[in-house]
């Protein structure tokens, strides 16, 4: 069955460093996600991306977050300057479909994205 | 998108039916109900679907009634394994998941 997958499953940094989160969506999925979870809390949406453009962000998606699809396969999010407050379970997740009817989203099994 | 409400948790036995209701006294016309379930440090899973009525599918089945303002999930027979937290999700725009706390179960043997 396919299935989306996130590399590392385990991240480590310094308070200050970028990070690239990665992520290979199904690969006939046309919708990307991203979502975090701070330990013990909600899962939290971040951004959608549909046709090579953000086509929703929530406002824990600021300035120091960036989404990209460089490749065919590929979904990246970076965090240009980590906070020790980003410390949160990271979850890519893609759909086929974006708007109504049934739609079911696929999330991976996150990247543990701990800054120090 | 409709407020949800559901118990904070729910304690059940190896082999019982489960039963998870959730409320949403403003779900608009063009909403859908959506179960997604959570086992520890994994990725939410999608369970079930429904807009009225029943749905069935080979995991759980989901009862919605006439005016929609609940749902209830229904899981046969758990095992230890749907150990898990389980949210209700309500909305028509899937261009994102709203997440709610959910609802932990846990199975005891």
């Amino acid at each position: 069955e396919p299935e989306v997958t996130q590399t590392p499953s385990h991240q480590v940094t310094q308070m200050g460093q970028e990070v690239i989160l990665r992520c290979v969506p199904i690969s006939n999925h046309l919708y990307f996600y991203w979502y975090r979870q701070i330990l013990g809390q909600k899962v939290e949406f971040l951004v959608s991306f549909y046709n090579n453009e953000i086509s929703e962000k929530s406002e824990i998606f600021d300035d120091q977050f960036s989404v990209e699809r460089p490749d065919g396969s590929n979904f990246t999010l970076k965090i240009r300057s980590t906070k020790l407050e980003d410390s949160a379970m990271y979850f890519c997740a893609s759909s086929v479909t974006g708007t109504g009817g049934l739609y079911e989203q696929f999330f991976g099994p996150g990247t543990r994205l701990t800054v120090l | 998108l409709a407020k949800t409400t559901q118990p904070i948790s729910m304690d059940s036995y190896e082999g019982q039916e489960v039963n998870i209701t959730c409320s949403h006294n403003n779900i608009a016309t063009n909403d859908y109900i959506t179960w997604y379930q959570q086992f520890p440090s994994q990725g939410p899973r999608f369970i079930i679907q429904g807009y009225k009525t029943k749905v069935t599918n080979e995991v759980a089945s989901l009862f919605i009634p006439a005016d929609r303002k609940s749902s209830t999930l229904s899981l046969p027979r758990v095992s230890l394994s749907d150990t898990a937290v389980y949210y209700c999700l309500v909305g028509a725009n899937t261009d994102k998941l709203i997440f709610g706390t959910g609802t932990r179960l846990q199975v005891f043997p």
